[in-house]
Protein backbone atom coordinates (compact mmCIF):
# COMPACT_ATOMS: atom_id res chain seq x y z
CA UNK A 1 0.00 0.00 0.00
CA UNK A 2 1.03 3.80 -0.55
CA UNK A 3 2.17 5.61 2.47
CA UNK A 4 2.62 9.32 3.15
CA UNK A 5 4.97 10.31 6.28
CA UNK A 6 5.72 13.79 7.83
CA UNK A 7 7.56 14.59 10.42
CA UNK A 8 5.93 14.84 13.76
CA UNK A 9 6.14 18.54 14.82
CA UNK A 10 7.36 21.43 13.34
CA UNK A 11 8.01 24.81 15.01
CA UNK A 12 8.20 28.20 14.16
CA UNK A 13 8.24 31.50 15.43
CA UNK A 14 5.81 34.93 14.76
CA UNK A 15 6.72 36.13 11.19
CA UNK A 16 8.85 33.28 10.01
CA UNK A 17 8.45 30.50 7.60
CA UNK A 18 7.16 27.39 8.23
CA UNK A 19 8.13 24.20 5.75
CA UNK A 20 6.10 20.84 6.13
CA UNK A 21 7.33 18.12 4.27
CA UNK A 22 5.77 14.91 3.12
CA UNK A 23 7.44 12.10 1.87
CA UNK A 24 6.07 9.12 -0.13
CA UNK A 25 7.45 6.90 -2.74
CA UNK A 26 7.65 9.06 -6.04
CA UNK A 27 5.51 11.61 -4.99
CA UNK A 28 5.95 13.97 -7.24
CA UNK A 29 4.28 11.64 -10.23
CA UNK A 30 0.87 12.07 -8.21
CA UNK A 31 -0.80 15.10 -6.97
CA UNK A 32 -0.34 16.53 -2.89
CA UNK A 33 -2.94 18.16 -1.26
CA UNK A 34 -2.91 19.99 2.01
CA UNK A 35 -5.03 20.13 4.91
CA UNK A 36 -4.82 22.44 8.17
CA UNK A 37 -6.93 20.83 11.17
CA UNK A 38 -7.91 22.70 14.34
CA UNK A 39 -8.44 20.91 17.73
CA UNK A 40 -11.80 20.06 17.70
CA UNK A 41 -12.50 21.33 14.18
CA UNK A 42 -12.86 19.91 11.05
CA UNK A 43 -10.38 19.34 8.46
CA UNK A 44 -9.51 22.77 5.67
CA UNK A 45 -8.10 22.30 2.26
CA UNK A 46 -5.34 24.76 1.89
CA UNK A 47 -3.62 23.58 -1.07
CA UNK A 48 -4.59 20.85 -4.00
CA UNK A 49 -2.81 20.07 -6.82
CA UNK A 50 1.11 20.63 -5.46
CA UNK A 51 0.36 24.21 -5.29
CA UNK A 52 -2.66 25.78 -5.73
CA UNK A 53 -4.82 27.61 -3.30
CA UNK A 54 -8.79 27.24 -3.33
CA UNK A 55 -10.68 30.53 -2.91
CA UNK A 56 -10.15 32.23 0.68
CA UNK A 57 -7.09 30.24 1.60
CA UNK A 58 -4.47 33.40 2.46
CA UNK A 59 -1.52 33.79 -0.19
CA UNK A 60 0.86 32.92 2.63
CA UNK A 61 0.36 29.52 2.09
CA UNK A 62 2.37 27.28 -0.69
CA UNK A 63 3.37 23.74 -1.82
CA UNK A 64 6.21 22.54 -4.20
CA UNK A 65 6.06 18.63 -5.04
CA UNK A 66 8.87 16.84 -6.77
CA UNK A 67 11.02 13.61 -6.88
CA UNK A 68 9.48 12.10 -3.51
CA UNK A 69 9.06 14.79 -1.23
CA UNK A 70 5.91 17.09 -1.39
CA UNK A 71 6.09 20.55 1.08
CA UNK A 72 3.52 22.91 2.53
CA UNK A 73 5.45 26.42 3.07
CA UNK A 74 3.71 29.00 5.40
CA UNK A 75 5.64 32.24 5.53
CA UNK A 76 5.04 35.15 7.61
CA UNK A 77 3.22 32.61 9.94
CA UNK A 78 0.60 33.97 12.43
CA UNK A 79 -0.47 32.67 15.49
CA UNK A 80 -3.68 31.59 13.92
CA UNK A 81 -1.58 29.33 11.54
CA UNK A 82 -0.80 26.94 14.49
CA UNK A 83 -2.89 23.67 13.49
CA UNK A 84 -2.03 20.07 12.62
CA UNK A 85 -1.19 19.84 8.61
CA UNK A 86 -1.33 16.76 6.70
CA UNK A 87 -0.87 15.74 3.02
CA UNK A 88 -3.19 13.74 1.22
CA UNK A 89 -2.14 11.97 -2.33
CA UNK A 90 -4.36 10.06 -4.80
CA UNK A 91 -2.90 6.43 -5.70
CA UNK A 92 -4.31 4.15 -8.16
CA UNK A 93 -4.23 1.42 -5.50
CA UNK A 94 -4.96 2.41 -2.64
CA UNK A 95 -6.93 5.90 -3.68
CA UNK A 96 -7.03 8.08 -0.84
CA UNK A 97 -3.98 8.32 1.06
CA UNK A 98 -3.49 10.65 3.84
CA UNK A 99 -0.18 11.71 5.90
CA UNK A 100 0.68 11.36 9.45
CA UNK A 101 0.15 14.89 10.23
CA UNK A 102 2.41 17.62 11.63
CA UNK A 103 1.94 19.72 14.56
CA UNK A 104 2.60 23.15 13.73
CA UNK A 105 3.16 25.48 16.53
CA UNK A 106 3.79 28.63 16.67
CA UNK A 107 6.52 30.35 19.72
CA UNK B 1 -21.77 28.42 1.09
CA UNK B 2 -22.70 24.39 1.02
CA UNK B 3 -22.67 22.78 4.58
CA UNK B 4 -22.65 19.18 5.72
CA UNK B 5 -24.41 18.77 8.78
CA UNK B 6 -23.81 14.92 10.45
CA UNK B 7 -26.05 13.11 12.95
CA UNK B 8 -24.70 13.04 16.74
CA UNK B 9 -22.61 10.72 18.40
CA UNK B 10 -22.89 7.30 18.80
CA UNK B 11 -22.14 4.78 21.25
CA UNK B 12 -22.23 0.80 19.82
CA UNK B 13 -21.64 -2.84 20.76
CA UNK B 14 -18.85 -4.85 19.36
CA UNK B 15 -20.97 -6.98 16.31
CA UNK B 16 -23.42 -3.91 15.88
CA UNK B 17 -24.00 -1.82 13.09
CA UNK B 18 -24.09 2.27 12.66
CA UNK B 19 -25.85 4.04 10.15
CA UNK B 20 -24.78 7.82 10.05
CA UNK B 21 -25.66 10.29 7.51
CA UNK B 22 -24.60 13.82 5.98
CA UNK B 23 -27.17 16.26 5.10
CA UNK B 24 -26.13 18.91 2.44
CA UNK B 25 -27.39 22.57 2.18
CA UNK B 26 -27.02 25.24 0.63
CA UNK B 27 -26.12 23.81 -3.06
CA UNK B 28 -27.40 21.54 -5.79
CA UNK B 29 -26.72 18.25 -3.84
CA UNK B 30 -25.30 16.53 -6.78
CA UNK B 31 -22.92 18.97 -7.81
CA UNK B 32 -20.28 17.07 -5.91
CA UNK B 33 -19.55 13.33 -5.33
CA UNK B 34 -19.85 12.86 -1.16
CA UNK B 35 -17.25 10.73 0.71
CA UNK B 36 -16.50 9.22 3.91
CA UNK B 37 -13.30 9.21 5.86
CA UNK B 38 -12.74 8.99 9.69
CA UNK B 39 -9.85 9.31 12.03
CA UNK B 40 -9.06 7.20 14.60
CA UNK B 41 -7.64 9.01 18.10
CA UNK B 42 -4.04 9.34 17.16
CA UNK B 43 -4.36 8.31 13.81
CA UNK B 44 -4.54 9.36 10.02
CA UNK B 45 -6.89 9.98 8.18
CA UNK B 46 -8.45 7.22 6.68
CA UNK B 47 -10.92 7.17 3.64
CA UNK B 48 -13.66 4.49 3.25
CA UNK B 49 -15.93 5.33 -0.04
CA UNK B 50 -17.90 7.59 -1.49
CA UNK B 51 -20.96 8.12 -3.82
CA UNK B 52 -21.94 10.00 -6.96
CA UNK B 53 -24.86 11.71 -5.65
CA UNK B 54 -26.07 11.76 -9.33
CA UNK B 55 -26.19 8.68 -9.92
CA UNK B 56 -25.34 6.78 -6.67
CA UNK B 57 -22.52 4.58 -8.04
CA UNK B 58 -20.11 4.19 -5.38
CA UNK B 59 -16.55 2.90 -4.50
CA UNK B 60 -14.81 1.87 -1.60
CA UNK B 61 -11.48 1.09 0.26
CA UNK B 62 -10.31 -2.26 0.07
CA UNK B 63 -10.17 -2.44 3.97
CA UNK B 64 -13.92 -1.51 4.78
CA UNK B 65 -15.17 -3.72 1.64
CA UNK B 66 -18.01 -5.84 2.63
CA UNK B 67 -18.71 -3.74 5.66
CA UNK B 68 -19.32 -0.44 4.82
CA UNK B 69 -22.20 0.80 2.37
CA UNK B 70 -23.04 4.28 1.37
CA UNK B 71 -26.21 5.35 0.29
CA UNK B 72 -28.06 8.80 -0.83
CA UNK B 73 -31.54 10.29 -0.74
CA UNK B 74 -31.33 13.16 -3.55
CA UNK B 75 -34.71 13.98 -1.89
CA UNK B 76 -33.49 14.66 1.41
CA UNK B 77 -30.34 15.86 0.10
CA UNK B 78 -28.06 13.60 2.55
CA UNK B 79 -25.82 10.75 2.23
CA UNK B 80 -25.62 7.64 4.33
CA UNK B 81 -22.87 5.66 6.06
CA UNK B 82 -23.41 1.87 7.12
CA UNK B 83 -21.14 0.03 8.75
CA UNK B 84 -21.68 -3.59 9.94
CA UNK B 85 -19.64 -6.13 12.18
CA UNK B 86 -18.42 -2.77 14.54
CA UNK B 87 -15.42 -3.89 16.26
CA UNK B 88 -13.26 -1.52 18.94
CA UNK B 89 -11.03 -0.56 15.74
CA UNK B 90 -13.87 1.22 14.88
CA UNK B 91 -13.67 3.98 17.27
CA UNK B 92 -13.13 6.95 15.37
CA UNK B 93 -14.54 10.17 14.56
CA UNK B 94 -16.19 9.77 11.13
CA UNK B 95 -16.41 12.51 8.43
CA UNK B 96 -18.95 12.99 4.91
CA UNK B 97 -16.83 15.53 2.81
CA UNK B 98 -17.51 17.02 -0.98
CA UNK B 99 -15.22 16.52 -3.36
CA UNK B 100 -13.45 19.94 -4.81
CA UNK B 101 -14.74 21.04 -7.90
CA UNK B 102 -13.60 24.53 -8.96
CA UNK B 103 -14.21 25.88 -12.63
CA UNK B 104 -15.70 22.92 -14.08
CA UNK B 105 -12.93 20.67 -12.69
CA UNK B 106 -13.14 18.23 -10.14
CA UNK B 107 -10.07 17.02 -8.10
CA UNK B 108 -8.97 14.37 -5.74
CA UNK B 109 -9.12 16.60 -2.58
CA UNK B 110 -12.45 17.30 -0.11
CA UNK B 111 -13.02 21.16 0.37
CA UNK B 112 -16.18 21.20 2.45
CA UNK B 113 -16.25 18.58 5.32
CA UNK B 114 -19.47 17.70 8.39
CA UNK B 115 -18.65 18.52 11.57
CA UNK B 116 -17.36 14.74 12.52
CA UNK B 117 -19.59 12.23 13.84
CA UNK B 118 -17.79 10.35 17.30
CA UNK B 119 -18.50 6.94 17.43
CA UNK B 120 -17.31 4.81 20.14
CA UNK B 121 -17.46 0.88 19.88
CA UNK B 122 -16.98 -0.61 23.64
CA UNK B 123 -18.59 -3.90 25.38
Amino acid sequence: SYELTQPPSVSVSPGQTASITCSGDKLGDKYAYWYQQKPGQSPVLVIYQDSKRPSGIPERFSGSNSGNTATLTISGTQAMDEADYFCQAWDSSALYVFGTGTKVTVL
Amino acid sequence: QVQLVQSGAEVKKPGASMNLSCKASGDTFTYSSIHWLRQAPGQRLEWMGWINTANANTKYSQKFHGRVTITRDTSATTAYMDLSSLRSEDTAVYYCARQYCSGGSCYNAFDIWGQGTMVAVSS
